[in-house]
């Protein structure tokens, strides 16, 4: 079974410093990658997805992630951390060929001033 | 601009009671879905409803029911509640089984089953 392992619960960085988000998939076939945000009792929305047209794909609000098949990993970076950006940041990968998303754990981004 | 729209936003339990969780889309959205959130879990897919007049079941399935009323409409039961569905629920939709999992998300109901 397809599974995404999101290393670290709790990130904290100051306002403008770099961002980074750990995300590992295992599958054996490349898979359909996503990250999603969800903002204080708020929903999930999505930030950016890759579907192999491009190994960088570039989202929403400043972030973007690389696909690296030779590390199966799918960072979330963004250089310059602002205090919107605080939330709960999730990885998520397709099931197969399906609609069925298998979220990670989530890691909460905490910005400081 | 509704979107997807869950009712009711919290909701207290005790154990044994049931009620249902309402979520209705305005998008025109095949595909359904309610997922559960809990914490240092992520969230887990219950159910799902690929098109209209379909069901089926998710990773966590047991204690729960669902009924895809109408395209818009998709309702989560809980027939008998006990205290480990106390959770954040979420209802979502897509445009289509098979989009590549573009969903959209409510904005959850909280139920804390006593």
């Amino acid at each position: 079974a397809q599974s995404v392992t999101q290393l670290g619960s709790h990130v904290s960085v100051s306002e403008g410093a770099l961002v980074l988000l750990r995300c590992n998939y295992s599958s054996s076939v490349p898979p359909y990658l996503f990250w999603y945000v969800q903002y204080p009792n708020q929903g999930l929305q999505l930030l950016l997805k890759y579907t192999s047209a491009a190994t960088l794909v570039k989202g929403i609000n400043g972030f973007e992630a690389e696909f690296k098949k030779s590390e199966t990993s799918f960072h979330l970076t963004k250089p310059s951390a602002h205090m919107s950006d605080a939330a709960e940041y999730f990885c998520a990968v397709s099931e197969g060929n399906t609609d069925k998303l298998i979220f990670g754990t989530g890691t909460r981004l905490q910005v400081f001033p | 601009n509704a979107g997807v729209t869950q009712t009711p936003k919290f909701q207290v339990l005790k154990t044994g009671q049931s009620m249902t969780l309402q979520c209705a889309q305005d998008m025109n959205h095949n595909s359904m879905y309610w997922y559960r959130q809990d914490p240092g879990m992520g969230l887990r897919l219950i159910y799902y409803s690929a098109s209209e007049g379909t069901t089926d079941k998710g990773e966590v399935p047991n204690g729960y029911n669902v009924s895809r009323l109408n395209k818009r409409e998709f309702s989560l039961r809980l027939e008998s509640a006990a205290p480990s569905q106390t959770s954040v629920y979420f209802c979502a939709s897509n445009l289509r089984w098979g989009s590549t999992g573009e969903l959209f998300f409510g904005e959850g109901s909280r139920l804390t089953v006593l």
